[in-house]
Order: structure tokens, then C-alpha cells, then sequence
């Protein structure tokens, strides 16, 4: 079968750093996204990694290892704004999503 | 200026009544998908769509029609509405059927079933 965890919740303080990890177990992987959705909102893609290693965009990382099935998102300089549901996804023929992390980002 | 766009935003209905959802993407993408998002926020494919032509399929009631009349649009068609259909209901496209690709989605559509 296809699973994916992540934690169901995070919170933190502004400024801070926060990493989000993903453990998926599924066949056909081509690579791991992740999508951050506001209350009330839609999924927009943060980040895609097809291979082992460190993608950075601004104040947003994400981490893949393939051997270990395993990736996380970094975010870094948090902000009030950043208060969102984020998913990791694992890209197979389709996108299958985790069941999402609640982040709470206080003042 | 909007690149995936859906109508209705909400859509409150009765039990076993049938409805259409209309998805419309400006951004020359071949590919297009409905999604359906649940109250726990699970958010699972339910079809996609490559150049009209459909390519997935996933094990969902046939109650659920999607039809792409040109591969700008993908509605989505819903008969003899039940209780557990109540979600929000999401478009999104992507540049080609290769699944690295972004997706882009609309800004849903609250279905509720009453």
C-alpha cells in the first residue's frame, strides 16, 4: 500500500524555525512536493524533490532521502503569515497527499 | 488574471439531487484534475484528465461524471447526492501529464449535502 505521515501539528514563535517531516512508504516514487494551504484556501506548491539532497527557495527549504523514505520542509524566519496546513506529497503516476501538518505560528 | 477558476464557490443542496461543478484553466495546461478534500483535510485525486482524454480513474462512486468538453475546462458532474459527498472539491492543471510538474489549483468549491 501508499502511506504518508507527518506530524498533525506544530507550533512555534515568530522568527523561529520549524521542520515538518515526512515519512512515506509507496511504489512508483518520483519524487517528494510540498503544498501549503491556508485556512479556507487552495493547496499552492511550495517545493519538489526528485533527488536526495537540499532544495532552497527564500526562507523555505525541503529535504529528501530517498534510501530512507524520507523528507522534511524547513521554514525558516517564521512569520504570522505562515500559519497554514502544509502536505508533503509523493509523486508517483498521480499525487498522493499526507494528511497535512497544522502549523500555529504565535507572536 | 485568474488561472484556475471554479464555479460555484459554494453549493448547498439536497440529498439525491444533482449537481455540476465547472472548472475553467487560462494557463495552456494539458492536464487537469478534480481532487476532493474532506473534513479532516485528506485530500485525495478522484480524476485527471490529459488533453480530454481521461487518464485516472480512482475508485470512485459512478455517481461522479467528469467531462472535459476541451482541455481548458473539466467539469464535474455529481448524481443522487449523498451525505458523505459533502467536501470541498478541487480543480487544479499542471503543464503536461508528468506528475513532477506544480500543480496549480482552483480555489475550491464547498459542497454541502443536506
Amino acid at each position: 500500500g501508499q502511506s504518508l505521515e507527518q506530524p498533525s501539528e506544530v507550533t512555534a514563535v515568530e522568527g523561529a524555525i520549524v521542520q515538518i517531516n515526512c515519512t512515506y512508504q509507496t511504489s512508483g516514487f518520483y519524487g517528494l512536493s510540498w503544498y501549503q494551504q491556508h485556512d479556507g484556501g487552495a493547496p499552492t506548491f511550495l517545493s519538489y524533490n526528485a533527488l536526495d539532497g537540499l532544495e532552497e527557495t527564500g526562507r523555505f527549504s525541503s529535504f529528501l532521502s530517498r534510501s530512507d523514505s524520507y523528507g522534511y520542509l524547513l521554514l525558516q524566519e517564521l512569520q504570522m503569515k505562515d500559519s497554514a496546513s502544509y502536505f508533503c506529497a509523493v509523486n508517483t503516476d498521480k499525487l498522493i497527499f499526507g494528511t497535512g501538518t497544522r502549523l500555529q505560528v504565535f507572536p | 488574471d485568474t488561472a484556475v477558476s471554479q464555479t460555484p464557490k459554494y453549493l448547498v443542496t439536497q440529498m439525491g439531487n444533482d449537481k455540476s461543478i465547472k472548472c475553467e484553466q487560462n494557463l495552456g495546461h494539458d492536464t487537469m484534475y478534480w481532487y476532493k478534500q474532506d473534513s479532516k483535510k485528506f485530500l485525495k485525486i478522484m480524476f485527471s484528465y490529459n488533453n480530454k482524454e481521461l487518464i485516472i480513474n480512482e475508485t470512485v462512486p459512478n455517481r461522479f461524471s467528469p467531462k472535459s468538453p476541451d482541455k481548458a475546462h473539466l467539469n464535474l458532474h455529481i448524481n443522487s447526492l449523498e451525505l458523505g459527498d459533502s467536501a470541498v472539491y478541487f480543480c487544479a492543471s499542471s503543464q503536461e501529464r508528468t506528475i513532477m510538474n506544480e500543480q496549480f489549483f482552483g480555489p475550491g468549491t464547498r459542497l454541502t449535502v443536506l
